[in-house]
């Protein structure tokens, strides 16, 4: 069965330290991975994909994500953390089959001041 | 501005009274899809449409209905409401469907209570 695993329910940063959210993934197939943000009382933002090609993917508001084959992890990570990060970011994997989305669990992310 | 809209942002309602939740998109945008939010178990599919007048049921249908008779609107129906879907809903669209892989535009929304 396809899957997507974020194991931490929240982590916590201090601004200007780097972030990673920790995205696993069990698919059949090519895996094709995404990363979105919600805002307190807001719907969910695209943030990036990873399709095919570099494994490491850019995206918006200075988050990139690694993909790791062998780890079948989708990390997404930031250089330096802004309090203005603090959100709920989810993790998604396309289903094969049917092309819908798998989305993990969500992991809020708190950033410090 | 380019937008996925739903109505109303907060409900609150009583078991069994029907109700309609809105979602309209200004993007001709050919798949849309509705989600709902619970702690702890992330985003769950209730019904998706890859166009107009087809629609197919998502990870958890029971108790909603759904219809894209247009393009830019998909409503979500609750014939009987009950407590169990008590929630955060979201409507969502992307450009296309299948191994396009276009991205999903979300609404900001719409939490129902039902006692």
């Amino acid at each position: 069965a396809q899957s997507v695993a974020q194991p931490e329910d929240q982590v916590n940063v201090a601004e200007g330290n780097p972030l990673t959210v920790k995205c696993t993934y069990s698919v059949s197939g090519n895996p094709y991975l995404f990363w979105y943000v919600q805002y307190p009382n807001r719907g969910l933002q695209f943030l990036l994909k990873y399709i095919t090609g570099d494994n490491l993917v850019k995206g918006s508001y200075g988050f990139e994500a690694e993909f790791n084959k062998s780890q079948t992890s989708f990390h997404l990570k930031k250089p330096s953390a802004l309090v203005s990060d603090s959100a709920l970011y989810f993790c998604a994997v396309r289903d094969a089959s049917n092309y819908q989305l798998i989305w993990g669990a969500g992991t809020k992310l708190i950033i410090k001041p | 501005e380019a937008q996925v809209t739903q109505n109303p942002r907060y409900l609150i309602t009583v078991t069994g009274k029907k109700l309609t939740v809105t979602c309209s998109q200004n993007m001709n945008h050919e798949y849309m899809s509705w989600y709902r939010q619970d702690p702890g178990l992330g985003l769950r599919q209730i019904y998706y449409s890859m166009n107009v007048e087809v629609t197919d049921k998502g990870d958890v249908p029971e108790g909603y209905k759904v219809s894209r008779k247009e393009k830019r609107n998909f409503p979500l129906i609750l014939e009987s409401p009950s407590p169990n879907q008590t929630s955060l809903y979201f409507c969502a669209s992307s450009r296309q469907a299948g191994l396009n892989n276009s991205p999903l535009h979300f609404g900001n929304g719409t939490r129902l209570t039902v006692t």
